[in-house]
C-alpha cells in the first residue's frame, strides 16, 4: 500500500502572506494526485488532480495553485492568502484502477 | 462538486449495537467506496463495491447497493469505542479518477 507524507501539519498565517503544502508519496510510482479541502462539519472539495509530471489540472477557480515537480511530490501554493482559505487540507494518491484513494493526514491551515 | 449525500448526519448509539448509515447519489457509477475518517486525520478507505455486486462484507462492515435507486448503506455490527468517526461514501467524479465525496456521517458509539 501507500503512504503519503504531508506537511506542515498545522500552521496559522495571516491574511495576505504565502502558502506552501507539501505532500509526498512511498510505496508507489506514477500515481494520480490529489489535493482537497475540507471546510468544518462538510464534505471534501476536490481542488487540483494530477496524474503525471507537470500536468495539473484545477477543479475551482480560487486563489490557490498546485504543482508535480516530481512523480511522487505534490505541491499546493498561494502568492497570498485569503480568510476564505482556511480549512483542512488533504492530499491523495490513487492508480485509477483500483478506484481506492490513500489520504495523507493532513495540514490545517488557519488565516488571520 | 459533491455527488453522495450520507443520511443521517449524527448518529449515536451504545457499544454493542449496530450502526447504520445510508449514501445516496445522482448519476450512474461503476463503483461506490466508503471512507472513515477519525477527528483531525487523513481518510481511511474501508471498502469498495461495484456497481454490478448487491452486498458486500469485510470483518465487521456490511455494505449494499442499489444502483435502481441510487443508494447504498454501510452497516457497522456491534459497533465498538473505537468505531467513533465520521464515515463517507464515495462516488467517481468522472475526472482523473477523482472521488466525489458527501459530507458524511458522523458517528459516535459510546461505551
Amino acid at each position: 500500500s501507500q503512504t503519503i507524507h504531508q506537511w506542515p501539519a498545522t500552521l496559522v498565517q495571516p491574511v495576505g502572506s504565502p502558502l506552501s503544502l507539501e505532500c509526498t508519496v512511498e510505496g508507489t510510482s506514477n500515481p494520480n494526485l490529489y489535493w482537497y479541502r475540507q471546510a468544518a462539519g462538510r464534505g471534501l472539495q476536490l481542488l487540483f488532480y494530477s496524474v503525471g509530471i507537470g500536468q495539473i489540472s484545477s477543479e475551482v477557480p480560487q486563489n490557490l495553485s498546485a504543482s508535480r515537480p516530481q512523480d511522487r511530490q505534490f505541491i499546493l501554493s498561494s502568492k497570498k492568502l485569503l480568510l476564505s482559505d482556511s480549512g483542512f487540507y488533504l492530499c491523495a494518491s490513487g492508480q485509477g484502477d483500483t478506484g481506492e484513494l490513500f489520504f495523507g493526514e493532513g495540514s490545517r491551515l488557519t488565516v488571520l | 462538486s459533491q455527488q453522495g449525500e450520507e443520511d443521517p448526519q449524527a448518529l449515536s448509539i451504545q457499544e454493542g449495537e449496530n450502526a447504520t448509515m445510508n449514501c445516496s447519489y445522482k448519476t450512474s457509477i461503476n463503483n461506490l467506496q466508503w471512507y472513515r475518517q477519525n477527528s483531525g486525520r487523513g481518510l481511511v478507505h474501508l471498502i469498495l463495491i461495484r456497481s454490478n455486486e448487491r452486498e458486500k462484507h469485510s470483518g465487521r462492515l456490511r455494505v449494499t447497493l442499489d444502483t435502481s435507486k441510487k443508494s447504498s448503506s454501510l452497516l457497522i455490527t456491534a459497533s465498538r469505542a473505537a468505531d467513533t468517526a465520521s464515515y463517507f461514501c464515495a462516488t467517481d467524479a468522472g475526472i482523473g479518477y477523482a472521488l466525489n465525496f458527501g459530507k458524511g456521517t458522523s458517528l459516535l458509539v459510546t461505551p
